[in-house]
């Protein structure tokens, strides 16, 4: 299987506490994508890093690529109630199969 | 606002009754795709459409089938609903294949 691995399966964290969720893959890529879901709800795109980038951030995101050990990080700072969902990784890999192949995903929970 | 809708929200079909699934979106985008995802697993890709050309991923069962008659709307048909077909079908879309991807709320199919 192609599919991504992430680390760990399950979190839990106090409110105002900092997440911390790591996915690793398999192939070479074109991007790497970070999606939220809410329980019973379709996914919400967060952040895409291209194969170039090393670091990006976009509000109390941040995310971080090592082609290299073809592993990511997602970082949630001053973690809320309202991030408790399940966090996914997707990857377009660079055989030109125009998809994303998503990673097992992190439930995430922040206790108020 | 733009968006991608999905009807309906919930359906219940019995074991071999037909039933299709609509997406339509606002967002003019080129590539409409189709997941299947169970509880507590990643988003599994069925097929993906980019503008008329059909792409079906090589382990979607022959059961499922999709229509895409114009640039708005996607359709998933399940000829032969099992009990193993009970999940959650989202559809999204994308501008060009592996870039950002817009998903609609999803889909909850029960067979009985």
């Amino acid at each position: 299987s192609q599919q991504g691995e992430e680390d760990p399966q399950a979190l839990s964290i106090q409110e105002g506490e900092n997440a911390t969720m790591n996915c690793s893959y398999k192939t070479s890529i074109n991007n790497l994508q970070w999606y939220r879901q809410n329980s019973g709800r379709g996914l919400v795109h967060l952040i895409l890093i291209r194969s170039n980038e090393r670091e990006k951030h976009s509000g109390r995101l941040r995310v971080t690529l090592d082609t290299s050990k073809k592993s990511s990080s997602l970082l949630i700072t001053a973690s809320r109630a309202a991030d408790t969902a399940s966090y996914f990784c997707a990857t377009e890999d660079n055989f030109g199969n125009e998809k994303l192949t998503f990673g097992t995903g992190t439930r995430l929970t922040i206790i108020p | 606002d733009a968006m991608v809708i999905q009807n309906p929200r919930y359906q219940v079909t019995q074991f071999g009754k037909p039933v299709t699934l609509s997406c339509s979106q606002t967002l003019n985008h080129n590539v409409m795709y189709w997941y299947q995802q169970k509880s507590s697993q990643a988003p599994k890709l069925l097929f993906h459409y980019y503008d008329k050309d059909f792409n079906n991923e090589a382990d979607t069962p022959d059961n499922f089938q999709s229509r895409r008659p114009n640039t708005s709307f996607c359709f998933l048909d399940i000829r032969s609903p099992g009990l193993g077909d009970a999940a959650m079908y989202l559809c999204a879309t994308s501008r060009v294949p592996g870039e950002e991807q817009y998903f609609g709320p999803g889909t909850r199919l029960t067979v009985t």
